[in-house]
């Protein structure tokens, strides 16, 4: 069991540019879950998916921000033309999805500064 | 709407001693799942302890445990004998299954310093 893994674990962008990010759960987990956390907060929750099915979409993830997961494996995370305010810490996390509230797995997470 | 509310930002404590780390929440579903995570400086976060709504008896994991009063919703974490190594951010966080597929609510954080 490797863990679930984030790629690239910081990435520095100017504003405008777009940026995507990979999470690679563990191998047999069925959920997968997106998070910013911004400095000085706790997590908040951006979107879900269920194998390769996005289940659920926070408010802020505003249309700038598109995920896939197309083989219910890995996940991507794009941010099409960044602003600042987007700098933060995105987290993934998976889980088995066999039941209620499985424990969830996180990453190291994706450090994002937009200059 | 469900909210977690830790309102300890920081807190200290010498090594081999007891803290307790306090947590609050809110939710109107009578079935809940609450968490307590650490995630220590530029590490990825773990999970230290879990307790489901339903159960009465208080979650306990090693020198963790927690205090859990339904009625008060509150949901604190005391940490026994604590050593260098539990120095971290410790995120309290809720999850019900209504609609919300069990995505996380976390709360702001209390930074924990171990003093030697």
């Amino acid at each position: 069991d490797t863990g679930v893994s984030q790629d690239p674990r910081h990435k520095i962008t100017k504003r405008g540019q777009n940026v995507t990010f990979r999470c690679d759960p563990i191998s047999e987990h069925n959920r997968l879950y997106w998070y910013r956390q911004t400095l000085g907060q706790g997590p908040e929750f951006l979107t879900y998916f269920q194998n390769e099915a996005q289940l659920e979409k926070s408010r802020l993830l505003s249309d700038r921000f598109s995920a896939e997961r197309p083989k219910g494996s890995f996940s991507t995370l794009e941010i099409q033309r960044t602003e600042q305010g987007d700098s933060a810490m995105y987290l993934c996390a998976s889980s088995l999805g066999t039941g209620q509230a499985d424990t969830q797995y996180f990453g190291p997470g994706t450090r994002l500064t937009v200059l | 709407a469900q909210t977690v509310t830790q309102s300890q930002p920081e807190m200290s404590v010498q090594e081999a001693e007891t803290v307790t780390l306090s947590c609050t929440y809110d939710t109107s579903e009578s079935d809940y799942y609450l968490f307590w995570y650490k995630q220590p400086p530029s590490r990825q976060m773990i999970l230290v302890i879990r307790q489901e709504a339903y159960k009465q008896q208080n979650a306990t994991e090693n020198r963790f445990s927690v205090n859990f009063q339904k009625a008060a919703k509150s949901f604190s974490l005391k940490i026994s004998d604590s050593q260098l190594g539990d120095a971290a951010m410790y995120f309290c966080a809720l999850t019900t299954y209504g609609g919300s597929q069990g995505n996380l609510i976390f709360g702001k954080g209390t930074k924990l310093s171990v003093k030697p």
